[in-house]
Parts: C-alpha cells; sequence; structure tokens
C-alpha cells in the first residue's frame, strides 16, 4: 500500500516550457487535491476533484489545468511555466467516510522555473 | 469565509523544555481542525485532529491538542520536547466535507 505517490521527484523547467505532475493514491479515496507550498504562506489549494469526471478550481488556479483520469490519478499541467510558479507541489487525497476528514498527503515535486 | 492564523512563525526550544504551538481560526460554522507535521525535505503526515467529542485530543508521539471554541483556538502542546520534534507543523481547519484551509505554519526547533 503506498498511500499517494508523485513523479517527478523535483523538476527544472525553463521559462515557457510544460510539464506534467502526476499524482496516484491506491486508497480508493474519492477525492484529490494539487497545492503548492511557499515560504511563509503554508499550502494553497490549486485545484481538487471531489470525485472522478469533476474538478474545481481552489485558491490559486491560474496558469495550471488539471485531469482527472481516474478514480486513482490526477494530473497538473502546467502550460507555460513562470518563473512565479517556482515552489513545492504536493497532491492529496481524502477518503469520504466521517472518520477520514483528513488529507494523505504525497512527498511532493520540487519545482523550479528559470 | 475561514481563515486560520498561526501566531508564530519559529519557536526555538531546548531540548526537554515544553513547548506550545499557537493557532487561531475563524468560522461562522462549526469546523474540523487539525495539525500536520512537516520533516524536512517530506510530504505532511496528520499528527492530530478533532473531529468532535472530548476537546481534548492526544497523538502517539506525546504531542496534545485542545480545542477551544469560545477563543477559536487549537493550540499544539508538548511538556517535554525531543530533538526529533524539530520540524514545522500546519494547523487546519475544514467544514464538513470542505477544503482544508492551511494556516502559515510553525517551524519548531530544538535545539540540545
Amino acid at each position: 500500500n503506498a498511500g499517494v505517490t508523485q513523479t517527478p521527484k523535483f523538476q527544472v523547467l525553463k521559462t515557457g516550457q510544460s510539464m506534467t505532475l502526476q499524482c496516484a493514491q491506491d486508497m480508493n479515496h474519492n477525492s484529490m487535491y494539487w497545492y503548492r507550498q511557499d515560504p511563509g504562506m503554508g499550502l494553497r489549494l490549486i485545484y481538487y476533484s471531489a470525485s472522478e469526471g469533476t474538478t474545481d478550481k481552489g485558491e490559486v488556479p491560474n496558469g495550471y489545468n488539471v485531469s482527472r483520469l481516474n478514480k486513482r490519478e490526477f494530473s497538473l499541467r502546467l502550460e507555460s511555466a513562470a518563473p512565479s510558479q517556482t515552489s513545492v507541489y504536493f497532491c492529496a487525497s481524502r477518503g469520504t467516510a466521517f472518520s477520514s476528514y483528513e488529507q494523505y498527503f504525497g512527498p511532493g515535486t520540487r519545482l523550479t522555473v528559470t | 469565509a475561514q481563515s486560520v492564523t498561526q501566531l508564530d512563525s519559529q519557536v526555538p526550544v531546548f531540548e526537554e523544555a515544553p513547548v506550545e504551538l499557537r493557532c487561531n481560526y475563524s468560522s461562522s460554522v462549526s469546523v474540523y481542525l487539525f495539525w500536520y507535521v512537516q520533516y524536512p525535505n517530506q510530504g505532511l503526515q496528520l499528527l492530530l485532529k478533532y473531529l468532535s467529542g472530548s476537546t481534548l485530543v492526544e497523538s502517539i508521539n506525546g504531542f496534545e491538542a485542545e480545542f477551544n471554541k469560545s477563543q477559536t483556538s487549537f493550540h499544539l502542546r508538548k511538556p517535554s520536547v525531543h530533538i526529533s520534534d524539530t520540524a514545522e507543523y500546519f494547523c487546519a481547519v475544514t467544514m464538513k466535507g470542505g477544503k482544508l484551509i492551511f494556516g502559515q505554519g510553525t517551524e519548531l526547533s530544538v535545539k540540545p
């Protein structure tokens, strides 16, 4: 049981390049989330998916797109990377039972845009 | 709208001393509260949570937090810290079925 996995772990992009961050969970969770973490700002929600086939914007969606490929996988795409998108990106998932309001996090992707 | 404020960005403390990391939230409805811990270069792990029932909740490694509805606080405490507790700690809040709102984080640095 791997939990939430993310690829790649590290990535360096030039301004204007595109890339997709991959996330998968094996806990049969319905909801999945993408956050970015910047110093002194905590984690900010980029996009989320409450269930397979649905996606919604979070607090900071500009410059990003997402795809909920199936129940397990939720990818984040940067179409034209900018230096302001240098950050650590975390994927998370959550079950729907009352006891499962907590989210489970992946190990993160460190992205640098030069 | 909900928000979370962690009152200290950095807390330095000596080993075996007590520590309190402060968290206040604002919400007009009932909330669920969480503390997450992030060790260096790792993802976030759930430390403890308050969903309902007893207002004092405990983790397996000696941390505890008390939900205070009148003061809208959920402060995290440990009576005696270890070097291994050095990490960043995040307070978070959510309504039933909603998204998590995180505080800015508190860096706990335990010195020998």
